[in-house]
Formats: structure tokens, C-alpha cells, sequence
């Protein structure tokens, strides 16, 4: 069974600090990855894609990848109320597919 | 701009009766999925598929069907519907290129 795990938190950070959300998989041959961002009673809604090793930034945003420990995470910069949500961290696993594998989610809260 | 649709978005039925779901997107995709999200158990998918009248089970298949004759639509349907059918239902969508999935803003669908 392929898996992507992330700890359901919450994670608690004040405003304005660095939030830092981790995802581990256990498919080494996994090539793209996903983070969402998911409010109470909405859907998904994309924030970033990463699909090779380092760091990758859009604004406050950072994914990083790294494959040979297989694992990924978003870096949340100066935190704000607004970014309280539940956090996806999805995979797509190799072999051809095109099916991802989704984590359960991590539940941010940043407190003014 | 990318944009999934779900024409139902807040649905109440009695348990026996038949339940159609839509989901209709614009951008040309292959793969469409169906997922239910359900509190603590994270995104479960129920079909998934990858062309016009092509079809797969997916994790949770029982109790529901789809059809996709469309390339742009795809329907689930849950022939008789129960209490524990109960959950919000999300379609999704993806492309070829870069696997990413973008989804649609949800059905909530509570059966009595």
C-alpha cells in the first residue's frame, strides 16, 4: 500500500511566525507532489506543486522535496489568522499512474 | 482559469431514493474522480476515470456507480441511497501533463 503520512495536528503557531508542515510517502519512486489548502467546509484548493529536489517558493510559500528520505514540506511564512486550515499533502505514485494518494491532513492554527 | 463544477452542492434525500451527483470541467481533462471526505478518515475515493465511458473502482466502490459518456462529465450515482452515504463528495480532475488535480467545490449530501 502506498502511503502518504502526515501528523493531524494541530499545529499551533503564533502570528507572524513560520509555520512548518511535513509529509513523509512511502512510494521512493513517487515524481510529483501537491499541497492543499482546505478550509471548514470547503474543498481543496491548490497552493503549490513540486516535482524535484530543493526548494520551491511562490510568496510566502515554500515546498521543499527530498526524495532520498522521501519526504516533503510547506513552509508558511510570516503566518497569518487566515491561513488556519487543514493542510493536503498528496502523491502520485509511480508506475504510470496518474492516481494520487492523499494524506489525511494537518490542521494549522495560527493565533493572533 | 481552471474550473471544476458541481452543479448540487447541498442536497437532503430519504434513504432509498436515487441520487444523482454531476461534476462538469472545462479544461480538457482525461481523469475525473469521484472522492467522499468524511471527518477524521480524510479523502476516500469511490471511482475514478481515465476516458469517455472508461471506468475503475476505486477504494469504496460499493453502493455507488458513474458514467461518463462526455469527455467533460463525469456522474456519480448512488442507486439507493443510505444514512451512512451521508458526506461531502468531491469530484476532481487531472491532465496528462503533470498529474495536477484540481477539484470541485463540493457536494454535501445528507440522507434521512
Amino acid at each position: 500500500q502506498k502511503e502518504v503520512e502526515q501528523n493531524s495536528g494541530p499545529l499551533s503557531v503564533p502570528e507572524g511566525a513560520i509555520a512548518s508542515l511535513n509529509c513523509t510517502y512511502s512510494d521512493r519512486g513517487s515524481q510529483s507532489f501537491f499541497w492543499y489548502r482546505q478550509y471548514s467546509g470547503k474543498s481543496p484548493e491548490l497552493i503549490m506543486s513540486i516535482y524535484s529536489n530543493g526548494d520551491k517558493e511562490d510568496g510566502r510559500f515554500t515546498a521543499q522535496l527530498n526524495k532520498a528520505s522521501q519526504y516533503v514540506s510547506l513552509l508558511i511564512r510570516d503566518s497569518q489568522p487566515s491561513d488556519s486550515a487543514t493542510y493536503l499533502c498528496a502523491g502520485i505514485p509511480s508506475g504510470g499512474s496518474y492516481i494520487p494518494t492523499f494524506g489525511r491532513g494537518t490542521s494549522l492554527i495560527v493565533h493572533p | 482559469d481552471v474550473k471544476v463544477t458541481q452543479s448540487s452542492r447541498y442536497l437532503v434525500k430519504r434513504t432509498g431514493e436515487k441520487v444523482f451527483l454531476e461534476c462538469v470541467q472545462d479544461m480538457d481533462h482525461e481523469n475525473m474522480f469521484w472522492y467522499r471526505q468524511d471527518p477524521g478518515l480524510g479523502l476516500r475515493l469511490i471511482y475514478f476515470s481515465y476516458d469517455v465511458k472508461m471506468k475503475e473502482k476505486g477504494d469504496i466502490p460499493e453502493g455507488y456507480s458513474v458514467s461518463r459518456e462526455k469527455k467533460e462529465r463525469f456522474s456519480l450515482i448512488l442507486e439507493s441511497a443510505s444514512t451512512n452515504q451521508t458526506s461531502m463528495y468531491l469530484c476532481a480532475t487531472s491532465g496528462t501533463v503533470g498529474n495536477t488535480i484540481y477539484f470541485g467545490e463540493g457536494s454535501w449530501l445528507t440522507v434521512v
